[in-house]
């Protein structure tokens, strides 16, 4: 049992590049979510999903697409990545209803 | 609007010292409250939630939190810190409107032998 896992665990791209985050959860989890870590900000939701084939955004969506074409897999896209894309991202999964959010270890992103 | 804050950016204690981390929270109607744990390079690890019941909540690793509606806080407890118990510690709100979480800042805690 894996719980969560994301690849890649680091990357840096340049400008304009373009590049998906894959996160994989094997608790049969329908929820999952995507976020971005920023150092004094806390945790802010980039999109998240109820279920297999939905999608939502979240409070920064903005620069990100996402797609949830399996229950178990939840893929966050940049297209033109930024220098304000730099961050830490983290996906999660949980329950329905149930807000403990199990964290995958996060993928550590700089975009020159 | 709906938020939580965390007033304190690090808090530093002795080890076997009580320890206390704070958050304060604003929302509409009951709220449902959150304790996360990070461990350097790690993602967020679940401690404890407070959603109806007693005021204080028991949850991992010895840790507890008050609710305090009049106060508008939850804050975490421990009555003796341990050295491992250093991490960031990020507190959580339930956003009413998407059912999403909303999240403090976080607090670096460091224990200190």
């Amino acid at each position: 049992n894996a719980g969560v896992t994301q690849t890649p665990k680091f990357r840096v791209l340049k400008t304009g590049q373009s590049m998906t985050l894959l996160c994989a959860q094997d608790m049969n989890h329908e929820y999952m979510y995507w976020y971005r870590q920023d150092p004094g900000m806390g945790l802010r939701l980039i999109h998240y999903s109820v279920g297999e084939g939905t999608t939502a955004k979240g409070e920064v969506p903005d620069g990100y697409n996402v797609s949830r074409l399996k229950k178990q897999n939840f893929l966050l896209g940049l297209e033109s990545a930024a220098p304000s894309q730099t961050s830490v991202y983290f996906c999660a999964s949980s329950l329905p209803g149930n807000y403990e959010q199990y964290f995958g270890p996060g993928t550590r992103l700089t975009v020159t | 609007a709906q938020s939580v804050a965390q007033p304190e950016d690090q808090v530093n204690v002795a080890e076997g010292n009580p320890l206390t981390v704070k958050c304060t929270y604003s929302v509409s109607g009951n709220p449902y409250l959150f304790w996360y744990v990070q461990y350097p390079n790690r993602g967020l690890q679940f401690l404890l939630k407070y959603i109806t019941g007693d005021n204080l909540v028991k949850g991992s690793y010895g840790f507890e939190a008050e609710f305090n509606k009049s106060q508008t806080s939850f804050h975490l407890k421990k009555p003796s810190a341990l050295v491992s118990d250093s991490a960031l510690y990020f507190c959580a709100v339930r956003d009413i409107r998407n059912y999403q979480l909303i999240w403090g800042a976080g607090t670096k805690l460091i224990i200190k032998p």
